[in-house]
């Protein structure tokens, strides 16, 4: 067990719906990343939050965003959603000093399937 | 042609064989990151390397930075070590780009 915590476990949800997918850090960890695992992609970095602030971006579509709470819990929100959205959401944590390459810790993950 | 690129794609071997995973990368990076993907999805972190080598039991972690080439090694390998591995480097813009893994088998 990471101690990275994500709900659900999995979504389903039909197109042209929005859906929010919740993670929990590591008590201590400051840095939230969020993944997204394709099977035609492979794994692509969307964006990481340290302290409540974008850090960095990666291949986050505009349908796509997400925010890190005072408490530091993360929420990657995913609107318009398509048929190719169907993937799985990984969130990973990392002590950080804001630096992008700490160890990360990642969480179970979210199955989203979009019909 | 990708950015990072792991060898072989897939590994079958049989327990106790020593077991090399190759990453290559074509970008500037910052760090390297090795992970392993079981078989139910969860992944684990397995070593964060920018330069030398790091060892964690029966595995070992090289990467040549001049060469742009990273290793993965598994000594005494164990039919529990059957998972995906995947490579991942940090890049010195700050964008993290992953190779599409390879998947290992180790029979008993």
């Amino acid at each position: 067990d990471s101690g990275v915590t994500q709900t659900p476990k999995h979504l389903i949800t039909a197109t042209g719906q929005r859906v929010t997918l919740r993670c929990s850090p590591r008590s201590g960890d400051l840095s939230v990343y969020w993944y997204q695992q394709s099977l035609d992609q492979g794994l692509q970095f969307l964006i990481q939050y340290y302290n409540g602030e974008e850090r960095a971006k990666g291949n986050i579509l505009e349908r796509f965003s997400a925010q890190q709470f005072p408490d530091l819990h993360s929420e990657l929100n995913l609107s318009s959603l398509e048929l190719g959205d169907s993937a799985l959401y990984f969130c990973a944590s990392s002590v950080g000093s804001g630096d992008l390459y700490n160890e990360q810790f990642f969480g179970p993950g979210t199955r989203l399937t979009v019909l | 042609k990708n950015e990072v690129e792991q060898s072989p794609q897939n590994l079958t071997a049989q327990e106790g064989e020593f077991i090399t995973i190759n990453c290559s990368y074509s970008v500037g990076i910052s760090a390297l990151h090795w992970l392993q993907q079981h078989p139910g999805g969860g992944i684990v972190s397995l070593f964060m390397l920018s330069s030398g080598k790091k060892k964690h039991g029966r595995l070992i972690a090289t990467i040549n930075i001049q060469e742009k080439h990273s290793s993965l090694h598994i000594t005494a390998s164990h039919p529990r070590d059957s998972a995906v591995y995947i490579c991942a480097v940090f890049t010195r813009d700050d964008k993290i780009i992953f190779g599409k893994g390879t998947r290992l088998h180790i029979l008993p």
